[in-house]
């Protein structure tokens, strides 16, 4: 199946930085979701992005399924952004995303 | 909020027990996912039902079955629990005829002691 990486696992920015999150996969997809989850387990859609650009308030992501990989940027990061951020491609005619490790977000103030 | 709904929020329960999670998807919703997430094996995906069928199927143990209701509800039966089973259930919903987006629940927490 498809093999998902995340980078970095881990990041810690001070509150008002930028960051960019990636996902890389192994091979061609139909569909793409980011999602964040926050301290309390939570899962929450940020994107669902099968190529291209969008943009929502202080996040946006780009996907480019020709070179296998999605990005998350964050900008102006604030506390509330901690959590850990998930990318979930998936392929063909399936409908079932493979997550990655996730990369692990703390925001300080 | 999501609009998926689960029941309970969190459960604690002895090993050789057998417990049931409840899941109402997304108005509209057709499909129904479940997800097993745990420290070692991080976010996976169990079984989908679509419109009350069995669709696809990956980690899942014999020990765990689901179903899909006629209203679209859907409950993942987990029987003869060991401690490894402690983890986070997920179920998501999705219309699944075009746009997949996947829409998740809160989750039930699965403490088995």
């Amino acid at each position: 199946g498809i093999q998902v990486e995340q980078s970095p696992p881990d990041l810690i920015l001070q509150e008002g930085a930028n960051s960019t999150l990636r996902c890389n996969f192994s091979d061609s997809v139909n569909n793409l979701q980011w999602f964040h989850q926050n301290p309390w387990g939570q899962l929450i859609n940020l994107f669902y992005i099968p190529s291209g650009t969008k943009q929502n308030g202080r996040l946006s992501a780009t996907t480019v399924a020709t070179e296998r990989y999605s990005l998350l940027y964050i900008s102006s990061s604030q506390t509330t952004d901690s959590g850990v951020y998930f990318c979930g491609p998936w392929t063909g005619g399936s409908y079932i995303p493979t997550f990655g490790r996730g990369t692990s977000l703390i925001v300080h103030p | 909020d999501s609009g998926v709904t689960q029941t309970p929020k969190h459960l604690i329960t002895a090993t050789g027990q057998r417990v049931t999670l409840r899941c109402s998807p997304r108005s509209g919703d057709l499909s129904v996912y479940w997800y097993q997430q745990s420290l070692d094996q991080g976010l996976q995906f169990l079984i989908q039902y679509y419109n009350g069928e069995e669709r696809a199927k990956g980690n899942i143990l014999e020990r765990f079955s689901a179903q899909q209701f006629p209203d679209l509800h859907s409950e993942l039966n987990l029987s003869s629990l060991e401690l490894g089973d402690s983890a986070l259930y997920f179920c998501a919903s999705s219309v699944v005829s075009g746009n997949n987006e996947q829409f998740f629940g809160p989750g039930t927490r699965l403490t088995v002691l």
